[in-house]
């Protein structure tokens, strides 16, 4: 049974573009959320993703948007990339109806130039 | 303000001896609490959990970890590390009833002497 997969490992880009990150939940999750964690700090909470809706947002600008397919997998969006936006980003998957029990995936690395 | 705290950024212990990562948080309600363990360039693992019930959980890898409502506390705790246990430790909360994102502390940083 794969766990979270997120895709791609690592990713450079310049300040002012945009970027798509990937994840698919673990096998039977319904549910997907998106974390950013800052060299050196603990993951913030950026949004979730269920029935392929936004439930909840973290204190994330407009720049951060997503996307859940009727697969359950969820796509990252961040617009005009700031050099602050460089960072670990974080997927999670749960199954709404199960334990309250985050999985998380290996993450994606940004690096803004 | 509301928070989880981590007091120590960094923590260096011997091999073989024991370890107590410490975490503190501070709201109203108890909350779901849980520790993460994150590898350099890995995601996070689960530790442990704790909902309700027995307030002393064991977790993955030989950890456990005891909830005090008193202190507002839920430290983390193993009798003998291994040279495999340095990691980012992360202490984490959530309020299912109200939301369902994770509340985490900024981490401890473990260090392992051979």
């Amino acid at each position: 049974d794969a766990g979270v997969t997120q895709s791609p490992t690592h990713l450079i880009k310049t300040r002012g573009q945009q970027v798509t990150l990937r994840c698919s939940p673990k096998s039977g999750h319904d549910t997907v959320s998106w974390y950013q964690q800052a060299l050196g700090q603990g993951p913030q909470f950026i949004f979730q993703y269920y029935e392929e809706e936004e439930r909840q947002r973290g204190n994330f600008p407009d720049r951060f948007s997503g996307h859940q397919f009727p697969n359950y997998s969820s796509e990252l969006n961040v617009n005009a990339l700031l050099l602050g936006d460089s960072a670990l980003y974080l997927c999670a998957s749960r199954k709404t109806s199960s334990s309250y029990e985050q999985y998380f995936g290996p993450g994606t690395r940004l690096t803004v130039t | 303000a509301q928070s989880v705290t981590q007091p120590d950024i960094h923590i260096t212990v011997s091999e073989g001896a024991s370890l107590e990562l410490r975490c503190n948080y501070s709201y109203g309600a108890t909350p779901y609490l849980f520790w993460y363990v994150q590898s350099p360039g890995q995601g996070l693992q689960l530790l442990l959990k704790y909902f309700s019930g027995d307030t002393l959980v064991q977790g993955i890898k030989g950890f456990e970890a005891e909830f005090k409502r008193s202190q507002s506390s839920f430290n983390l705790r193993k009798p003998s590390v291994h040279w495999s246990d340095a990691a980012e430790y992360f202490c984490a909360v959530a309020f299912p009833n109200r939301d369902d994102k994770i509340i985490f502390g900024k981490g401890t940083r473990l260090h392992i002497l051979p």
